[in-house]
C-alpha cells in the first residue's frame, strides 16, 4: 500500500519567516494530496489539497507544490504567525482506493 | 460551520472490557469513517461505512471491532475486548461523497482511549 513520510518531525520558525514541510510518497498511482492542520485538542482540518494534474496551488499564505517524478509534495507557509503553530499532516490517496494514507505529522512552532 | 462531534473526549478502560466510541457526523453527509493514531505514529485508516454497511476496512479492523449507525445521527465504533495496544486517539470523519478529491473528509476532535 501507499507509504507517506514527512520531514522534519518538528520545525521552529521565527514569526514572519517561511515554513516548508516536505512529504514523500511511494505509490505513483496516488493522485490526490491533502494537507491537514491539527490544533491542540482538535481534529485534523483540511487546509489545502492538490491533484496530480497540477504542479502548484496557492491559497493566501499557504501553497502546496507537487513533484510527481520525484514523488514528493511540500507545504509552504509564508509570513508565519503564532496561530500557524500546530501539527500538520500530509496524506495521499491512490486511484481506486478510498483510504487516505497519512504521514506522521510535523509539529510547527512559530516563535513570536 | 457544521462539525463532526465525538464523545467522550477521553475514555479510560481496563484491558478486556468493551468500549463504545460515539460520533455524530455532519448531518447531510453519507460516508462515515474511523481513523486512529497511536501516540507518535501515523494516522491509520480503520473502516469506512456507507448505506448501513462497511464499504472498506483495513487489516487493523479485526473481529474485535465493529461499527454501527444505530439511529439517524450517531455512528459508533465498538471494541469488544480491549487490549493495551488499542490505546490511541480515535478520529471519526464524514464526507458528502465517496471521492475525497471532491468530497473532503471532515474530522471530529477525537476520543483518546487509554487501556490500562
Amino acid at each position: 500500500g501507499e507509504n507517506v513520510e514527512q520531514h522534519p518531525s518538528t520545525l521552529s520558525v521565527q514569526e514572519g519567516d517561511s515554513a516548508v514541510i516536505k512529504c514523500t510518497y511511494s505509490d505513483s498511482a496516488s493522485n490526490y494530496f491533502p494537507w491537514y492542520k491539527q490544533e491542540l485538542g482538535k481534529g485534523p482540518q483540511l487546509i489545502i489539497d492538490i491533484r496530480s494534474n497540477v504542479g502548484e496551488k496557492k491559497d493566501q499564505r499557504i501553497a502546496v507544490t507537487l513533484n510527481k517524478t520525484a514523488k514528493h509534495f511540500s507545504l509552504h507557509i509564508t509570513e508565519t504567525q503564532p496561530e500557524d503553530s500546530a501539527v500538520y499532516f500530509c496524506a495521499a490517496l491512490t486511484v481506486g482506493n478510498n483510504r487516505l494514507a497519512f504521514g506522521k505529522g510535523n509539529q510547527v512552532v512559530v516563535i513570536p | 460551520e457544521p462539525e463532526v462531534t465525538q464523545t467522550p473526549s477521553h475514555q479510560v478502560t481496563q484491558m478486556g472490557q468493551e468500549v463504545i466510541l460515539r460520533c455524530v457526523p455532519i448531518s447531510n453527509h453519507l460516508y462515515f469513517y474511523w481513523y486512529r493514531q497511536i501516540l507518535g505514529q501515523k494516522v491509520e485508516f480503520l473502516v469506512s461505512f456507507y448505506n448501513n454497511e462497511i464499504s472498506e476496512k483495513s487489516e487493523i479492523f479485526d473481529d474485535q471491532f465493529s461499527v454501527e449507525r444505530p439511529d439517524g445521527s450517531n455512528f459508533t465504533l465498538k471494541i469488544r475486548s480491549t487490549k493495551l495496544e488499542d490505546s490511541a486517539m480515535y478520529f471519526c470523519a464524514s464526507s458528502s461523497g465517496w471521492d475525497h478529491r471532491n468530497s473532503p473528509l471532515h474530522f471530529g476532535n477525537g476520543t483518546r482511549l487509554t487501556v490500562t
